[in-house]
């Protein structure tokens, strides 16, 4: 099936920096999500991006779809403690299903 | 608006055991999913719905059932609990793209 490459797997940085992570997949994709997972939560739609070469921000958070529709970024900037969490990247690809795509997601730690 | 909701939230089982997870959406959306969740592994597709009275398989559905009982409900059966359906399960419903999660459901199978 299809797969998402997240990456790095974990981040231990210092509050104030800032931070980048990315997806890549083999297939195309028509939409990429970004979500966040708090312990002993659900996950929470950060971002969502509909067009290739689209930037779009939230507060700190700026993502990317890339222009070859295989790829996302996602930016934080002046990392904060609260930003501690997994950060998953999603695809869709309106191929016939319905289907959500997941990365592995990446791990942040903030030391304040 | 409650969103999606999910219970239990905590269970522990016995091998052999079996039990139904619910999952309600009160967003009007048409698709719905059940994934799990294991340390290092992401969230894994076990079964989806497009729309009511339509259930598909994802990437690990051996050992589940599903039930799209109507537009709001979805639930996940255990007919048999193993061990290695141990993890955090999680429900989600969609319009087109943008899904929504409830909080999961804990698992522990003994």
């Amino acid at each position: 099936g299809q797969q998402l490459n997240q990456s790095p797997q974990s981040m231990f940085i210092q509050e104030g920096e800032d931070v980048s992570m990315n997806c890549t997949s083999s297939s195309i994709f028509n939409t990429w999500l970004w979500y966040k997972q708090e312990p002993g939560e659900g996950p929470v739609l950060l971002i969502a991006l509909y067009k290739a070469g689209e930037l779009t921000s939230n507060g700190r958070l700026t993502a990317q779809f890339g222009i070859t529709r295989k790829d996302s970024f996602l930016n934080i900037s002046a990392s904060i403690p609260s930003d501690v969490g997994i950060y998953f990247c999603a695809g869709h690809n309106q191929g016939g299903s319905e289907k959500l795509v997941f990365g592995k997601g990446t791990k942040l730690t903030v030391n304040p | 608006n409650a969103g999606v909701t999910q219970t239990p939230k905590f269970q522990v089982l016995k091998t052999g055991q079996s039990m139904t997870l619910q999952c309600a959406q009160d967003m009007n959306h048409n698709s719905m999913y059940w994934y799990r969740q294991d340390p290092g592994m992401g969230l894994r597709l076990i079964y989806y719905s497009a729309s009511e009275g339509t259930t598909d398989k994802g990437e690990v559905p051996n050992g589940y059932n599903v039930s799209r009982l109507n537009k709001r409900e979805f639930s996940l059966r255990l007919e048999s609990a193993a061990p290695s359906q141990t993890s955090v399960y999680f429900c989600a419903s969609s319009q087109r793209t943008e899904a929504f999660f409830g909080q999961g459901t804990r698992l522990t199978v003994v």
